[in-house]
């Protein structure tokens, strides 16, 4: 059984600070690793997309993924209270194209 | 970036009928369409994958007879709830697998929130 594993949190940073998110996954196999943004009632926004060993930076995202740990994660830079959502988890594996995602880590910035 | 669309964003309706849900990849051919439901406070269900022009495979517990997949061609796909009940009621949302940026990616609809009265 392919498992994705996340924090569900809440996790509660004040603004301006780094938030970091963390992901385990269970499928050596996997390949793609996505990051999703979530706001309530809203459905997934995609915010980052990584594949390969190492950090990859989007403004004030950095996805960071590590494959011998087999955990990835997102580092959100200056955090803002507009960054308060659910951050999802997923990876795929070279076998599949379907995903599996995390439960999700709740993020609250508090001014 | 990649835009998904989906029609109707909300709807109500009487229990026993039916309802149909469009999700369309506006500037990118999806291989692939998945369809999810969300309960509040919970996370995605996966209800079926499905390709252009095959029979969607449905994920277990989900009655293919209830919840109807078309996938008409490569930006078009249809979720209908046949005899909708109560119980029907959440958040569907679809999302389309392409390669709009060069990778293969999952690109989510806004969603389409179900009350069934």
């Amino acid at each position: 059984q392919k498992e994705v594993e996340q924090n569900s949190g809440p996790l509660s940073v004040p603004e301006g600070a780094i938030a970091s998110l963390n992901c385990t996954y269970s499928d050596r196999g996997s390949q793609s690793f996505f990051w999703y943004r979530q706001y309530s009632g809203k459905s997934p926004e995609l915010i980052m997309s990584i594949y390969s060993n190492g950090d990859k930076e989007d403004g004030r995202f950095t996805a960071q993924l590590n494959k011998a740990s087999q955990y990835v994660s997102l580092l959100i830079r200056d955090s803002q209270p507009s960054d308060s959502a659910t951050y999802l988890c997923a990876a795929t594996s070279g076998g599949s194209y379907i995903p599996t995602f995390g439960r999700g880590t709740s993020l609250i910035v508090h001014p | 970036g990649a835009v998904v669309s989906q029609h109707p964003s909300r709807v109500i309706c009487k229990s026993g009928t039916s309802v149909k849900i469009e999700c369309r990849s506006l500037d990118f051919q999806a291989t692939t369409m998945f369809w999810y439901r969300q309960f509040p406070k919970k996370s995605l269900m996966l209800m079926a994958t499905s390709n252009e022009g095959s029979k969607a495979t449905y994920e277990q517990g989900v009655e293919k007879d209830k919840f109807l997949i078309n996938h008409a061609s490569l930006t078009l796909s249809t979720l209908t709830v046949t005899s909708a009940h109560p119980e029907d009621s959440s958040f569907y949302i679809c999302s389309a697998r392409g390669r709009p940026a060069g990778q293969e990616t999952q690109y989510f609809g806004p969603g389409t929130r179900l009350l069934v009265l």
